[in-house]
C-alpha cells in the first residue's frame, strides 16, 4: 500500500475485554514500531520489531500488552483484560532501514481505543 | 517524556507571523532531532530534522536551530499560514531508534 495502514480505526471495548489492533506497514519496511498516544499527550514508545524479531519491548506498560509480527510484515498489538487507562490512540510506524535509528519513520493514522 | 520538555503548550499567531517552538532535552545519547506535525485524526508526519553536528537547517518555510551545549533545539515557521495550524512535536531519537516525544504545541494561525 501507499502508507502504513491500521485497523480498526476506532474500537470501543468494555473493561475486561481483549482487543487486537492490526498494522500493515509499508511494503518492504524492515523496522516497525508501536506507540501509544494518550489524549493531549505526545506518543510514547511501546515496542520495536526488526522483521519478525521483537528487539525491544521495554515500553509495554504491563504483561497485558503483547505484540507480534510473525512473518515480518503485518503486526498485531493485543491488549488483554482492557482497563480504562488503556484508552488511547495506538500508532504504528515503519521504516525501511534495518537499523532502528536510520531512515524516516512513517506513521499510520492510528487505532483509537476507548475502554468503558 | 520527562527527558524532553517542549514549550509553549499552545500558540496563536496571525497569518504571516513567525511562531517559535522550543524543545529542551536531557539525554546526551540522542543522535537525531526531528520535528513532527500532526493534524487531528492523523498520525504524526516528519516535518524537518537535524543532526547534532549542524547548528541550523532550513527547508522551505521551516527552520531548526540547534544548540548542542544548551541541549535545546527550536522550530521556526516563517510566513505562517492557516494550513500550518496543527500540533507540533519535538521527538529526539536515541541510538536505539526510539523517539522521545514532547507533549506537543498546538499552533493556531489566524487568517
Amino acid at each position: 500500500g501507499a502508507g502504513v495502514s491500521q485497523s480498526p480505526r476506532y474500537k470501543v471495548a468494555k473493561r475486561g475485554q481483549d482487543v487486537a489492533l492490526r498494522c500493515d506497514p509499508i511494503s518492504g519496511h524492515v523496522s516497525l514500531f508501536w506507540y501509544q498516544q494518550a489524549l493531549g499527550q505526545g506518543p510514547e514508545f511501546l515496542t520495536y520489531f526488526q522483521n519478525e524479531a521483537q528487539l525491544d519491548k521495554s515500553g509495554l506498560p504491563s504483561d497485558r500488552f503483547f505484540a507480534e509480527r510473525p512473518e515480518g510484515s503485518v503486526s498485531t498489538l493485543k491488549i488483554q483484560r482492557t482497563q480504562q487507562e488503556d484508552s488511547a490512540v495506538y500508532l504504528c510506524a515503519s521504516s525501511l532501514g534495518r537499523r532502528p535509528n536510520t531512515g524516516e519513520l512513517f506513521f499510520g493514522e492510528g487505532s483509537r481505543l476507548t475502554v468503558l | 517524556q520527562q527527558q524532553v520538555k517542549q514549550s509553549p503548550q499552545s500558540l496563536i499567531v496571525q497569518k504571516g507571523g513567525i511562531p517559535i517552538i522550543n524543545c529542551a532535552y536531557e539525554n546526551t545519547a540522542f543522535d537525531y532531532f526531528p520535528w513532527y506535525q500532526q493534524f487531528p485524526g492523523k498520525g504524526p508526519a516528519l516535518l524537518i530534522a537535524i543532526r547534532p553536528d549542524v547548528s541550523e537547517k532550513k527547508e522551505g518555510r521551516f527552520t531548526i536551530s540547534f544548540n548542542k551545549s544548551a541541549k535545546q533545539f527550536s522550530l521556526h515557521i516563517m510566513d505562517s499560514q492557516p494550513g500550518d495550524s496543527a500540533t507540533y512535536f519535538c521527538a529526539p531519537r536515541s541510538t536505539l531508534g526510539r523517539l522521545y516525544f514532547g507533549r506537543g504545541t498546538q499552533l493556531t494561525v489566524w487568517p
